[in-house]
């Protein structure tokens, strides 16, 4: 069935250092990887998404990498900051659904 | 813009009993996924809803049912409630098929 894997579960970085988090889905339809990062106490928010027609977005210090053949895609944060600290999910979706499938997340630290 | 509201935020229920929790979503977002959230299972897809119509259901049992009315306010009933379905249930809404789902904040439901 479809999965999506994520990787690291948990990850530590110093204040200013990059941070990578790593999905591979399974479904060779999806088409649409968004990421979302959640706080305590909030409901997961979009911080960047990629269409499968495009293979790298960037925006700020964020950045998604996408590799269809590899069924591959990734997500950078550069010069992290303590406001960083969160639970980050990758999902994918196929065409024409509203239904997402999530990575099981990475617990993101940025110590000071 | 008002994002997306559930209710209740927090409920507690007793094994056996029922449930229903309310999702209002953006306005003009036609629609509303839902979602269970544990720390054991991560993001699970419970279904989705567009114009009335139920899309896409989960592998979830007959006990988790939902609904979408004309105003595209959607509601979740959880029937002979067991311990297990204690989690925090999201709801997200979107204005189309591969495009950014916005998530409430959710409803924490606890089972005893």
């Amino acid at each position: 069935g479809e999965n999506v894997e994520q990787h690291p579960s948990t990850l530590s970085v110093q204040e200013g250092d990059s941070a990578v988090i790593k999905c591979t889905y399974s479904d060779s339809a999806s088409n649409y990887f968004p990421w979302y990062k959640q706080e305590l106490g909030k409901g997961p928010q979009l911080i960047i998404d990629i269409r499968s027609n495009v293979g790298e977005k960037k925006d700020q210090r964020i950045a998604v990498t996408l590799n269809k053949t590899a069924k591959h895609f990734s997500l950078h944060i550069t010069e992290t900051q303590p406001e960083d600290s969160a639970v980050y999910f990758c999902a994918a979706s196929g065409p024409g659904t509203y239904k997402y499938i999530f990575g099981t997340g990475t617990r993101l630290k940025v110590l000071a | 813009k008002a994002g997306v509201t559930q209710t209740p935020r927090y409920l507690i229920k007793t094994r056996g009993q029922q449930v229903t929790l309310s999702c209002s979503p953006i306005s003009g977002h036609r629609s509303v996924s839902w979602y269970q959230q544990t720390p054991g299972q991560g993001l699970q897809f419970l279904f989705e809803y567009f114009s009335e119509t139920q899309r896409n259901k989960g592998n979830f049992p007959g006990r988790f049912s939902g609904r979408q009315f004309s105003n595209s306010r959607s509601e979740m009933n959880v029937s002979t409630l067991e311990l297990g379905d204690s989690a925090l249930y999201l709801c997200a809404s979107s204005l189309g098929s591969n495009t950014e789902a916005f998530f409430g904040q959710g409803t924490r439901l606890t089972v005893v």
